[in-house]
């Protein structure tokens, strides 16, 4: 089975610095995808950036990166000159192939606020 | 090119009572995902539909059951009402064979009563 820990229920950030948002997994799998959404509090997921399990150079769109480390089984969210937009919860996620049609596993999300 | 669409967007219901959740997947998308997602909690997988068919399930009651339509719309059905199932409710579209990404609707919100 596989399983995603988020252990940051919460933090604050000053607008324009960066920050790291923390994710491990766990699974048993050789060919994984890891996911980041942002989910504001209007509800809906929004995509961020993916990291597939073979790729080896970290992925980055735009201001955010995530800081895939394999042996360590973590992909953390790096955002970069934080915006007050950016106040959300943010979830990291995991699917069993790289094939985005499979289900994901989603950890239990971290809640970040951006402070002007 | 619109996105992934879910409808409604807010309903309340009481216990024993039914409910239809429906979504229209992002254009060219051909498999949808449905997500239940308690408060305060991550997303939890509940079936997947890909030509038609359910092709993988989560930890859900045979309450829970969906349709796809040939047009790649697809359909949440709750039967028997609890408490419990008061949640947000989110689909996921994605191509088959694509990796990477999994685009969300803004989800329906279920309040039981």
């Amino acid at each position: 089975a596989q399983k995603i820990t988020q252990t940051q229920p919460g933090m604050f950030v000053q607008e324009k610095e960066a920050v790291t948002l923390d994710c491990t997994y766990d699974t048993s799998d050789q060919s994984y995808g890891l996911f980041w959404y942002k989910q504001p509090s209007s509800g809906e997921m929004i995509f961020l950036i993916y990291q597939g399990s073979y790729d080896e150079q970290n992925a980055t769109e735009g201001r955010y990166s995530l800081n895939f480390q394999k042996a360590r089984k973590s992909a953390n969210l790096v955002i970069s000159a934080s915006q007050l937009g950016d106040s959300a919860m943010y979830f990291c996620a995991m699917s069993k192939t790289e094939a985005a049609g499979n289900k994901l596993t989603f950890g239990g999300g971290t809640r970040v606020l951006v402070k002007p | 090119d619109a996105g992934v669409t879910q409808s409604p967007t807010h309903l309340i219901k009481t216990r024993g009572q039914q409910v239809t959740l429906r979504c229209s997947p992002k254009s060219g998308h051909d498999t949808v995902s449905w997500y239940q997602q308690a408060l305060g909690q991550g997303p939890q997988f509940i079936f997947q539909y890909y030509e038609e068919e359910e092709r993988q399930r989560g930890n859900f009651p045979d309450r829970f059951s969906g349709h796809q339509f040939p047009n790649y719309s697809s359909e949440l059905n709750v039967n028997a009402l609890l408490l419990g199932d008061s949640a947000l409710y989110l689909c996921a579209s994605s191509l088959a064979g694509v990796h990477g990404e999994l685009f969300f609707g803004e989800g329906s919100r279920l309040t039981v009563l």
